[in-house]
């Protein structure tokens, strides 16, 4: 099984923060992804990374960024923490070519204050 | 037309009920379709993955997909409370695309 975890469940940050969510998986998947989920919104992609250092915008980019120096570990970036990024904050990865094989993280509930 | 539709629910059944989850999609290029299913403050997980119409079986539950008429459902047979959860589906067009296009999900509650 895919074993994507991410480095807190709940998080709270006040307006203007830098903040840091970090992923990692243990599958040697060449995709990795950030999602955040909103009630009545569903899943949106934020960026998705299909190599190291290699990165792409997905649906909802604006405000975040990503970083990925290693294989196993995504990062997402909230420059400046704004309230309407309080959301809950899914990582994916998944194998080259194999959408099925995409498995998610727990998620990080982020709070903004 | 929204590209993939889905009711959001709530959807209650009693227990050992036969549940039926639906969606709708637009997208012709879709080739693979999945439906997964997410526990209340967990990730999604890949509950069930098919690429061509006709049913899918796995021991409670059935993918259905008709391409034709662009539909595909999600049958639960015998339902119990653990299967109360958010039932999302999701599609793909295949190959190195990395796109998945998910309903925004439904909501199922099963009471003992």
């Amino acid at each position: 099984d895919v074993k994507v975890t991410q480095s807190s469940r709940y998080l709270v940050k006040r307006t203007g923060e830098k903040v840091f969510l970090e992923c990692v998986q243990d599958m040697d998947h060449e995709n990795m992804f950030w999602y955040r989920q909103d009630p009545g919104l569903g899943l949106r992609l934020i960026y998705f990374s299909y190599d190291v250092k290699m990165k792409e915008k997905g649906d909802i980019p604006e405000g975040y960024s990503v970083s990925r120096e290693k294989k196993e570990r995504f990062s997402l970036i909230l420059e400046s923490a704004s309230t309407n990024q309080t959301s809950m904050y899914l990582c994916a990865s998944s194998s080259e070519g194999l959408a099925a094989s995409r498995g998610f993280g727990p998620g990080t509930r982020l709070t903004v204050l | 037309q929204k590209e993939v539709e889905q009711d959001p629910g709530p959807l209650s059944v009693p227990e050992g009920a036969i549940v039926s989850l639906n969606c709708t999609y637009s997208n012709s290029a879709f080739q693979y379709f999945m439906w997964y299913r997410q526990y209340s403050r967990k990730g999604p997980e890949l509950l069930m993955y098919t690429y061509s119409s006709g049913n899918k079986e796995d021991g409670r539950f059935t993918a259905q997909v008709d391409k034709s008429s662009k539909y595909i459902s999600l049958f639960i047979r015998d339902s119990q409370p653990s299967d109360s959860a958010t039932y999302l589906c999701a599609y793909h067009s295949g190959g190195s695309n990395y796109k998945l296009t998910f309903g925004k999900g439904t909501l199922l509650t099963v009471n003992p």
